[in-house]
């Protein structure tokens, strides 16, 4: 049973528009979430992040909004740049530490010039 | 700053072969972990620790073994390889940081093919 899902495996948007990217959980005890964009042939890189105590977490271009109610948390990149194009993978953990984090399968966001 | 490295990059083994995949980090972390992707899933947890001497199971464990007898480094043993392990393999070192932070660094990866 996948504890955390992202619905959409790829997703393309326009260079300079919002690129939103979903996420959603199953198990109630999380209660921290990251974001982790990943290259081909490189190690995931932390993006951003949001504890459970909050709703809204920003940092420049990125946004992370968590719905707990509805176990749901997405990511707004604003503006989408050609950079950004990689795959995206939303992660969860119960408690701090980061030491046993639950992946999403990604989804691959292209940024179309 | 080296961060979190992994080796080799890249290995072939033999069905049945042992082999171990070297982690080591410099931020002196309490957390390590080892996390296997397999094509078009996410990241699974193989095993993790939360500091020297102590490790535990994660989501994936059979056929690895592991060991941290120092804060730095958290190899990965593979006892007897199977095609069934052939993947990319990430080491993560993790801490918790000032108002409850807390984030994973990873390595480059290990690409691991079984034949």
């Amino acid at each position: 049973d996948q504890q955390v899902k992202q619905n959409s495996p790829s997703l393309s948007v326009q260079e300079g528009r919002i690129s939103i990217l979903n996420c959603d959980y199953t198990n109630s005890m999380f209660d921290y979430f990251l974001w982790y964009k990943k290259y081909p042939a490189e190690g995931p890189t932390f993006l951003i992040s949001i504890s459970s105590i909050k709703d809204k977490n920003e940092d420049g271009r990125f946004t992370v909004f968590l719905n707990k109610s509805a176990k749901h948390l997405s990511l707004h990149i604003v503006p989408s740049q050609p950079g950004d194009s990689a795959v995206y993978f939303c992660a969860a953990s119960e408690g701090r530490g980061a030491q046993k984090l639950v992946f999403g399968q990604g989804t691959r966001l292209t940024i179309n010039p | 700053n080296a961060g979190v490295t992994q080796t080799p990059k890249f290995q072939v083994l033999k069905t049945g072969q042992s082999m171990t995949l070297q982690c080591a980090q410099d931020m002196n972390h309490e957390y390590m972990s080892w996390y296997r992707q397999d094509p078009g899933m996410g990241l699974r947890l193989i095993h993790y620790s939360v500091g020297a001497g102590i490790t535990d199971q994660g989501e994936v464990p059979n056929g690895y073994n592991v060991s941290r007898s120092t804060t730095e480094d958290f190899p990965l043993r593979l006892l007897s390889a199977a095609p069934s392990q052939t993947s990319v393999y990430f080491c993560a070192s993790s801490y918790i940081g000032s108002l409850g932070r807390t984030e994973a660094f990873f390595g480059q990866g290990t690409r691991l093919t079984v034949v």
